[in-house]
C-alpha cells in the first residue's frame, strides 16, 4: 500500500518568514494530493490539493509543488501569521479516491 | 455552507460494550469516510463507503468494525467489543459532486473514551 512521510514534525517560524513543510510518497498510482490544516481540538480542514496533471499550485499566501518524478509534493506558507501557528498534514489518494493516506503531521509555530 | 455533521461529540463508554458513532455527510456528495485520530497522532484511514457498499477498507477495519448508511442522511460506524485502544478521536469525511471527487470534508469528530 501507499506510504507518505512528512517532514519536519516540528518547525517553528518567525512571523513573516515563510514555511515550508515537505511529503514524499511511495505509489506511482497515488495522484491527488490535498493539505490539511488541523487546530487544537478540531477537524482538519482542507486548504489546498494538487491533482498529478499539475506541477504547482498557489492560492494567495498558500502553494503546493509536485514533483511526480521523485514523488514529493511540498507546501509552501510565505508571509506566516500566528494563526498560521497549527498541525498540519498531506495526503495521497488513488484515481478512485476511496482511500487516503496521510503523513505524520507538522506542528508549525508562528513565532510573533 | 453545508458542513459533515457528527453525534455525539464525546462517548464514554466501558470495554466489551459496542458503540455507534453517527454522521450526516454533506446532502449531495456520494463517497463517506470514517477516519481514526488517537491523541496526538496522524489520522488513519479506516473505511469508505460509496454506493451503499464498502469500497475500501484498511487493516484496522477489522470484524470488530462496520458501517451502515441506514437512510438517506445518516452514515454511521459500530464498534462492537470496545477495547482499551479504541479510544479515539473518530472523524467521517464526505466528497464527491459531480464537478469535484476527491475533496474531503470532515467532520467535527466524536471523541470514544473506552473505560
Amino acid at each position: 500500500g501507499e506510504n507518505v512521510e512528512q517532514h519536519p514534525s516540528t518547525l517553528s517560524v518567525q512571523e513573516g518568514d515563510s514555511a515550508v513543510i515537505k511529503c514524499t510518497y511511495s505509489d506511482s498510482a497515488s495522484n491527488y494530493f490535498p493539505w490539511y490544516k488541523q487546530e487544537l481540538g478540531k477537524r482538519p480542514q482542507l486548504i489546498i490539493d494538487i491533482r498529478s496533471n499539475v506541477g504547482e499550485k498557489k492560492d494567495q499566501r498558500i502553494a503546493v509543488t509536485l514533483n511526480k518524478t521523485a514523488k514529493h509534493f511540498s507546501l509552501h506558507i510565505t508571509e506566516t501569521q500566528p494563526e498560521d501557528s497549527a498541525v498540519y498534514f498531506c495526503a495521497a489518494s488513488n484515481l478512485a479516491g476511496n482511500q487516503f493516506y496521510f503523513g505524520t503531521g507538522t506542528s508549525l509555530t508562528v513565532i510573533p | 455552507e453545508p458542513e459533515v455533521t457528527q453525534t455525539p461529540s464525546h462517548q464514554v463508554t466501558q470495554m466489551g460494550q459496542e458503540v455507534i458513532l453517527r454522521c450526516v455527510p454533506i446532502s449531495n456528495h456520494l463517497y463517506f469516510y470514517w477516519y481514526r485520530q488517537i491523541l496526538g497522532q496522524k489520522v488513519e484511514f479506516l473505511v469508505s463507503f460509496y454506493n451503499n457498499e464498502i469500497s475500501e477498507k484498511s487493516e484496522i477495519f477489522d470484524d470488530q468494525f462496520s458501517v451502515e448508511r441506514p437512510d438517506g442522511s445518516n452514515f454511521t460506524l459500530k464498534i462492537r467489543s470496545t477495547k482499551l485502544e479504541d479510544s479515539a478521536m473518530y472523524f467521517c469525511a464526505s466528497s464527491g459532486t459531480l464537478s469535484s471527487s476527491y475533496e474531503q470534508y470532515f467532520g467535527p469528530g466524536t471523541r470514544l473514551t473506552v473505560t
